[in-house]
Order: structure tokens, then C-alpha cells, then sequence
């Protein structure tokens, strides 16, 4: 079993609908979870961190963290073209580094 | 407000050559990473740094050699370049490693070396 499990995608949404990636993970002793985005050709960067139980809301991101079925989400509202890319999960246990998955690619349609 | 550095940004070897990537960054970060992605296989960790004067392998180490030359910088060697190590690379640095519950764990990223073994 991989240690972060994300579907490949593409996931295709239209433009103004709601996405919904979805990310699960191996290790019970991963206490916090973040999202990266990574355009195509660049380097990843943060959106959402959490490392509580419950929804984490930052502008149209929504970030949720479910410890006991290990599965952390995060929803993106009213998706843009520019929301186009590949979202990255990485838990983190404290030790050594932050695992990746290896991504959900999202497309958004105009 | 540099960042994270990373030079090359290209480069093409043949097999059997060596290089030396080199990182640095600016943010007074403890902790230094280095980073390989290949297509569907996600950001898998070579080797890292958690402070100053450590070194530790990550998931994928064979094949490479790290030195953390002081604080700022982060060098990666391949001693004898192979076409499996044809990938992209990636630098980060974190503020410190541990303390799980914050974001010290978030990473900053360099832009990448694009590495082509032929």
C-alpha cells in the first residue's frame, strides 16, 4: 500500500462548479496535512495546511480532515481556469520530510 | 527575495559523467531537501538535511551524494550519471523539521533542474 494514495485524474470540472480532490493516507501517525499546487513546469506551492479534525476554509479552499478513516480532502468553490493544475497531498509526521502523493490533475472548463 | 536557488535549471549529461546540483537559500531555514519528480510518480525524497552539519537518506538515495556545505547551501552529486536519473529536481528548505501540529513542516521550493542523462 502506498503511503498517499491520490487519484491521477484529469479531473474535469466546468468553470464556477465545486472540485473535490480527495487524498488518503497509510501512516496513523501523520498529525498534519498539506495541499500543493503545481502548475505545469513549476515548482509546488501551498495553499491549505491542517492538522485538526473538521473543515479548514481559506477564501474558495476548503480543506478536510478526517484522522480516523485517514482521508484528507480539499474543495475548491466556484473553480477557475486558472485552478487548472495538479494538487499535491503531503502528510507530515513530524519525522524527517513531508511524503507526497502523486497528485491529482484537475482541469477546469471554461 | 530570492528564496530558494537552484542551479542548473537544464542540464544534459551523458552516462557515466558526474555533476553537482547546487541549492541555497536565504530564509535562515534549518532544514534542506532534495527532491526528485518523474511523471506519476509524485515528489519522492532523495536525501535530506534536518540542520546544519546532518545528513540523512530519504526514500531514493542510491546513486547520490548530498553535502550541506553551511546553513545557506545544499548540494546534490551524481558521481556516475545513469538514464534512470533523468528527472526533474527539486530543492526545498523548511524552517526546522519535527514539532508535527504546525506548519513547520511546509517546505519552500526552489524552481527545479531539469536533468537529461542520454
Amino acid at each position: 500500500q502506498k503511503e498517499v494514495e491520490q487519484n491521477s485524474g484529469p479531473l474535469s470540472v466546468p468553470e464556477g462548479a465545486i472540485a473535490s480532490l480527495n487524498c488518503t493516507y497509510s501512516d496513523r501517525g501523520s498529525q498534519s496535512f498539506f495541499w500543493y499546487r503545481q502548475y505545469s513546469g513549476k515548482s509546488p506551492e501551498l495553499i491549505m495546511f491542517i492538522y485538526s479534525n473538521g473543515d479548514k476554509e481559506d477564501g474558495r479552499f476548503t480543506a478536510q480532515l478526517n484522522k480516523a478513516s485517514q482521508y484528507v480532502s480539499l474543495l475548491i468553490r466556484d473553480s477557475q481556469p486558472s485552478d487548472s493544475a495538479t494538487y499535491l497531498c503531503a502528510p507530515y509526521t513530524g519525522r524527517r520530510a513531508l511524503t507526497f502523493g502523486s497528485g491529482t490533475r484537475l482541469q477546469v472548463q471554461p | 527575495n530570492a528564496g530558494v536557488t537552484q542551479t542548473p535549471k537544464f542540464q544534459v549529461l551523458k552516462t557515466g559523467q558526474s555533476m553537482t546540483l547546487q541549492c541555497a537559500q536565504d530564509m535562515n531555514h534549518n532544514s534542506m531537501y532534495w527532491y526528485r519528480q518523474d511523471p506519476g510518480m509524485g515528489l519522492r525524497l532523495i536525501y535530506y538535511s534536518a540542520s546544519e552539519g546532518t545528513t540523512d537518506k530519504g526514500e531514493v538515495p542510491n546513486g547520490y551524494n548530498v553535502s550541506r556545505l553551511n546553513k545557506r547551501e545544499f548540494s546534490l552529486r551524481l558521481e556516475s550519471a545513469a538514464p534512470s536519473q533523468t528527472s526533474v529536481y527539486f530543492c526545498a528548505s523548511s524552517p526546522r523539521t519535527g514539532l508535527a501540529g504546525s506548519n513547520t513542516g511546509e517546505l519552500f521550493f526552489g524552481e527545479g533542474s531539469r536533468l537529461t542523462v542520454l
